[in-house]
């Protein structure tokens, strides 16, 4: 257990679904990242939050969208996805954005989209 | 374009065997080094990290990874492994941010 938990730890959703992620951290941490691990391929970024800002879009197509309501929840709404966006998702914690953070991950949620 | 390159995907040893994970990244200047380590069924945790100072890292449970800046290498290794090793190995690299780009890491398997 690292403190950061997310829900639903599975979920299958059809392409025409809309679903969110959710993300939550008991570190007092003030950065939070949503990362995509799938098959094969190495970890991706896909965003970035801090104070509640989001500071990075690495390319992400626009069927996700990020929300981070305060500096402990962050959520991934997810809208007509496509079966290539089947992967898990993670997301990750630090104190800071200083390059000498430590990120701490959560379980992730394993998404199947049909 | 970013580059970690984490060879030999799967691994499988006996146990008390040693292990050595490479790790290689691809670029210039002054990064952070990182293994994480993901145990079946649970989520990623950081094995060890190397910002500066002694190019050899000590980690938990064992590990050590040393950095060798002219060979933009930073392997991981134990002398001995046990059961409880098995695992996926995933090395990390991050430059003067905290953007963490990963290796598709090693699956190791340690036969009893």
């Amino acid at each position: 257990e690292t403190g950061v938990t997310q829900t639903p730890r599975h979920l299958v959703m059809g392409m025409t679904n809309k679903k969110s992620l959710k993300c939550e951290q008991h570190l007092g941490h003030n950065a939070m990242y949503w990362y995509k691990q799938s098959a094969k391929k190495p970890l991706e970024l896909m965003f970035v939050y801090n104070f509640k800002e989001q500071t990075e879009n690495n390319s992400v197509p626009s069927r996700f969208s990020p929300e981070c309501p305060n500096s402990s929840h962050l959520f991934l709404h997810l809208h007509t996805l496509q079966p290539e966006d089947s992967a898990l998702y993670l997301c990750a914690s630090s104190r800071g954005q200083g390059e000498e953070e430590t990120q701490y991950f959560g379980p992730g949620t394993r998404l199947l989209v049909l | 374009a970013q580059s970690v390159s984490q060879h030999n995907h799967h691994v499988i040893l006996s146990e008390a065997a040693s292990l050595e994970l490479g790790c290689n990244y691809s670029y210039g200047g002054t990064v952070n080094l990182f293994w994480y380590v993901q145990y079946p069924g649970q989520h990623l945790q950081l094995l060890l990290k190397y910002f500066s100072g002694d190019p050899l890292v000590k980690g938990i449970k064992g590990f050590e990874a040393e950095f060798i800046k002219s060979k933009f290498s930073f392997n991981l290794r134990k002398p001995s492994v046990q059961w409880s090793d098995t695992a996926e190995y995933f090395c990390a690299v991050t430059r003067g941010n905290n953007r963490l780009a990963f290796g598709k890491g090693n699956q190791v398997v340690v036969i009893p």
